[in-house]
């Protein structure tokens, strides 16, 4: 069976900040996928980032990156100069073997 | 680009009435799937496809069914609802199964009385 964790319900950040949501995982697999994605008050899910945990460099887009520790089976989020438009939910998502495993999701609150 | 199209967008039924869902994608996509979201919880998935002609349980398959009509079309189907079904479905379609990135609909309200 493979988890993923996201022990963070809620986080608040100030406009412009920087903000890390935190996910850990595991799994039995050495190959697999990591993934963000975003959903706003709309409910449509967006993909923000994606990991290959063959590579050993962290993935970014934009004001968005990965701190991706596979040892530790760590995938965190960092949003650089954060911005009203990325309060939403956000959810950590792990592709290994034959399964998809979504986190509870971690709601980001951004102060103006 | 339509992408994923998934109806209805809102629907109440009766304990014990049958529903379908109907989900559609124009991405030529290989794979799709079937998740449903609690209130303040994360996506389970309930069934998936990993390619046209198959089907398979994920995680909470219990009191659904799904039909792989085509390679564009997934239904889902609630046989006799119950309110533990009362949930935001959402479809969705990836490329492939494995670390394909996943397209979704933007999810059916549906709510068992």
């Amino acid at each position: 069976a493979q988890t993923v964790t996201q022990s963070q319900p809620e986080m608040s950040v100030q406009e412009a900040e920087t903000v890390t949501l935190s996910c850990t995982y595991d799994t039995s697999e050495s190959d697999y996928y990591l993934f963000w994605y975003k959903q706003p008050p709309s409910r449509q899910m967006i993909l923000v980032i994606r990991q290959e945990a063959y590579k050993q460099q962290n993935a970014t887009e934009n004001r968005f990156s990965v701190n991706f520790q596979k040892a530790a089976k760590s995938f965190s989020l960092k949003i650089s100069d954060s911005q009203l438009g990325d309060a939403a939910m956000y959810f950590c998502d792990l592709n290994a073997g034959n399964m998809l495993t979504f986190g509870g999701g971690t709601r980001l609150m951004v102060k103006p | 680009n339509a992408g994923v199209t998934q109806t209805p967008k809102f629907q109440v039924l009766k304990t014990g009435q049958s529903m379908t869902l109907q989900c559609a994608q124009d991405m030529n996509h290989n794979s799709m799937y079937w998740y449903r979201q609690d209130p303040g919880m994360g996506l389970r998935l309930i069934y998936y496809s990993a390619s046209e002609g198959t089907t398979d349980k994920g995680e909470v398959p219990n009191g659904y069914n799904v039909s792989r009509l085509n390679k564009r079309e997934f239904s889902l189907r609630l046989e006799s609802a119950a309110p533990s079904q009362t949930s935001v479905y959402f479809c969705a379609s990836s490329r492939g199964y494995t670390g394909n990135t996943i397209y979704f609909g933007e999810g059916s309200w549906l709510t068992v009385v």
